[in-house]
């Protein structure tokens, strides 16, 4: 079956720019996950979703991020006033509600000027 | 200190070696450990998942996992040049958010 989709898979932007980056989850799966992995390093969580509500945020970094996932199925990851410190491999992934697996997209590549 | 450490490598084995790759972690409420395997410009991809202690195999992979030391293992036998990749442990207490380590990068020589 279809895995885990995420658009765009890249992405290049300016300092203070506003950019969104989509999640499609796998099929019938509640959680998603959103993490971030920077060069060389392993990817850092940022926000989990139980449903449509945020469960846990604890990750994100500072306001400029904001998440959301209305409908219980697609998520956008949404950074306001882009920083380059930003730029990094933006990750999602989603489980099954009773299950500790998590299945990855293949990331948005944001490179911000 | 970060919670979960791993030896970045690289690693450079010859095909058929047997690989041998190390965590190590802090945090004792740890219960759920993973190995994903990622390749350059790719999303990590579910090798393994265990629960708790012990052994798990499947097919060339081998995880263990010991809590009594904080200290879970992957081993690959027989290695293939196209289980050359960068391979990363990851963890959690309640089966939801993963802490990661810094991944290994193996490469395994025709």
């Amino acid at each position: 079956g279809a895995g885990v989709s995420q658009t765009p898979s890249n992405k290049v932007t300016e300092k203070g720019k506003y950019v969104e980056l989509r999640c499609d989850p796998i099929s019938g799966h509640t959680a998603l996950y959103w993490y971030r992995q920077s060069l060389g390093q392993g990817p850092e969580f940022l926000i989990y979703f139980q449903g449509t509500g945020a469960a846990d945020d604890s990750g994100l970094p500072n306001d400029r991020f904001f998440a959301v996932r209305p409908e219980g199925s697609v998520s956008t990851l949404k950074i306001q006033r882009t920083e380059r410190g930003d730029s990094a491999v933006y990750l999602c992934a989603s489980s099954p509600q009773d299950e500790g697996t998590q299945y990855f997209g293949p990331g948005t590549r944001l490179l911000v000027l | 200190q970060k919670e979960v450490e791993q030896d970045p490598g690289p690693l450079s084995v010859p095909e058929g070696a047997i690989v041998s790759l190390n965590c190590t972690y802090s945090n004792s409420a740890f219960q759920y450990f993973m190995w994903y395997r990622q390749y350059s410009r790719k999303g990590p991809e579910l090798l393994m998942y265990t629960y708790s202690s012990g052994n798990k195999e499947d097919g060339r992979f081998t995880a263990q996992v010991d809590k009594s030391s904080k200290y879970i293992s992957l081993f690959i036998r027989d290695s293939q040049p196209s289980d050359s990749a960068t391979y990363l442990c990851a963890m959690s207490w309640a089966g939801n958010m993963l802490t990661f380590g810094g991944g290994t990068r193996l490469m395994v020589k025709p």
